[in-house]
């Protein structure tokens, strides 16, 4: 069946890169996207990438996806205390001629001053 | 538009209870989510609708839950007897789905936090 996997946690200090990694196992997969959940609010998109890329870079986000292990990361580059909140990563496969996401448990990212 | 709605925000019941939520998608999306998330967890998808054309239901998701969206805008997901176990925070996302597409970007509401005493 279909998984995404994702640590639970990542403790970064501000201003150093964060990397979130993620893991998914159906090789089908077409677009994989980074939400972003912040307390008290609805989850936000950061960024996708379609399956045929493997990098993907916007401002201060860098996506690199590696299809031959399955393997999908997200770097944040000068973390600010702003960018504490989980992030999902998410896959979008096709289930009974349906599209459909599924989702990793999140990881919290925790700034250190 | 301001994006996806959800009402109320917090909800707390007895158990035993119907509770009703509802939810108001971005106008021109086609395509309206339910998923429910409960703490350290991604969203666990409930169901979906196309337009007005609910097209799937979780096979884990017990019939106690209802949902519709009759005339192809709003939603609304009902709970009836209502058990502890189905406190969650419930989300609405809602997308525009083109023929032909895969690109599936989903945009979320804030959602409704259940508790069932």
């Amino acid at each position: 069946g279909e998984d995404v996997e994702q640590s639970l946690f990542l403790s970064v200090r501000e201003g150093d890169s964060s990397v979130i990694n993620c893991t998914y196992t159906d090789s089908s997969s077409t677009y994989l996207y980074w939400y972003k959940q912040e307390p008290g609010a609805g989850l936000q998109l950061l960024t996708y990438i379609f399956s045929n890329m493997d990098m993907k870079q916007d401002q201060r986000l860098t996506v690199l996806l590696n299809k031959k292990d399955k393997h999908l990361s997200l770097r944040i580059a000068d973390t600010q205390t702003g960018d504490s909140a989980i992030y999902f990563c998410a896959e979008s496969l096709i289930m009974d001629s349906n599209y459909q996401l599924i989702w990793g448990a999140g990881t919290k990212l925790i700034i250190k001053p | 538009d301001t994006g996806v709605s959800q009402d109320p925000r917090h909800k707390i019941t007895k158990r035993g209870q119907n509770v009703t939520f509802r939810c108001d998608p971005i106008s021109e999306h086609n395509r309206l989510y339910w998923y429910r998330q409960t703490l350290g967890q991604g969203p666990e998808f409930l169901t979906y609708f196309q337009n007005e054309a609910q097209l799937e239901k979780s096979r884990l998701l017990s019939d106690r839950f209802s949902a519709e969206r009759p005339k192809g805008s709003f939603s609304t997901l009902e709970i009836q007897r209502t058990e502890q176990g189905d406190s969650a925070m419930y989300l609405c996302a809602s997308s525009l789905r083109l023929a032909g597409s895969s690109y599936n970007e989903q945009f979320f509401g804030p959602g409704t936090r259940l508790t069932v005493l």
